[in-house]
């Protein structure tokens, strides 16, 4: 079945790094995103990472990826104050069972940055 | 500007009354979806649209119905809106293949409150 898990809490003090952490089971998904969730806004796509990859770097943003563990992780270096949000980790199943038009949501990580 | 625009914004209503919320893109993508995000859920497709006169439930499909008549509008309709319908829904258009596979656009969201 799908599913997608993700701690709901996370706070760290501006500057430091932070890391989002969530879980996995359709080991068939396509596409993995983090999207952002800032607050009274839509979701954003922030990143993606496509499933034959182990890491992407995107200025402050790395996405690692374990196939193995079905982890997917999302590094902020330099946390700062606008980073505070919430942010959802999404998984694409295949096509062929109707990937192209849907995403499996995790809960959302709400991260609180402090000074 | 491309974008996702949903109406209203904020609703309050009460059990039966029938209502509508509407969904409009201006980037001619052909699929469209609504969500609806609760608290420790995350985000759960309603149903989607991948064309014209083409609709398809999602996973929580109970008490919506959907219809796509042109391109650009989706609308979901609740004929009987009940409490458990109160949360927070979004409007998401995408095209698939073009830029990354399957990003999704997201509209601000609709807060509708069911009394």
């Amino acid at each position: 079945g799908e599913d997608v898990e993700q701690s709901l809490f996370l706070s760290v003090r501006e500057g430091d790094s932070s890391v989002i952490n969530c879980t996995y089971t359709d080991s068939s998904s396509t596409y993995l995103y983090w999207y952002k969730q800032e607050p009274g806004a839509g979701l954003q796509l922030l990143t993606y990472i496509f499933s034959n990859m182990d890491m992407k770097q995107d200025q402050r943003l790395t996405v690692l990826l374990n196939k193995k563990d079905k982890h997917l992780s999302l590094r902020i270096a330099d946390t700062q104050t606008g980073d505070s949000a919430i942010y959802f980790c999404a998984e694409t199943p295949p096509p062929f069972s109707g990937g192209y038009n849907k995403l499996i949501f995790g809960a959302g990580t709400r991260l609180a940055v402090h000074p | 500007e491309a974008q996702v625009t949903q109406n209203p914004r904020y609703l309050i209503t009460v059990t039966g009354k029938k209502l509508t919320v509407t969904c409009s893109q201006n980037m001619n993508h052909e699929y469209m979806s609504w969500y609806r995000q609760d608290p420790g859920l995350g985000l759960r497709q309603i149903y989607y649209s991948m064309n014209v006169e083409v609709t398809d439930k999602g996973d929580v499909p109970e008490g919506y119905k959907v219809s796509r008549k042109e391109k650009r509008n989706f609308p979901l309709i609740l004929e009987s809106p009940s409490p458990n319908q109160t949360s927070l829904y979004f409007c998401a258009t995408n095209t698939p293949g073009t830029g990354v596979s399957n990003e999704q656009f997201f509209g601000p969201g609709t807060r509708l409150t069911v009394l």
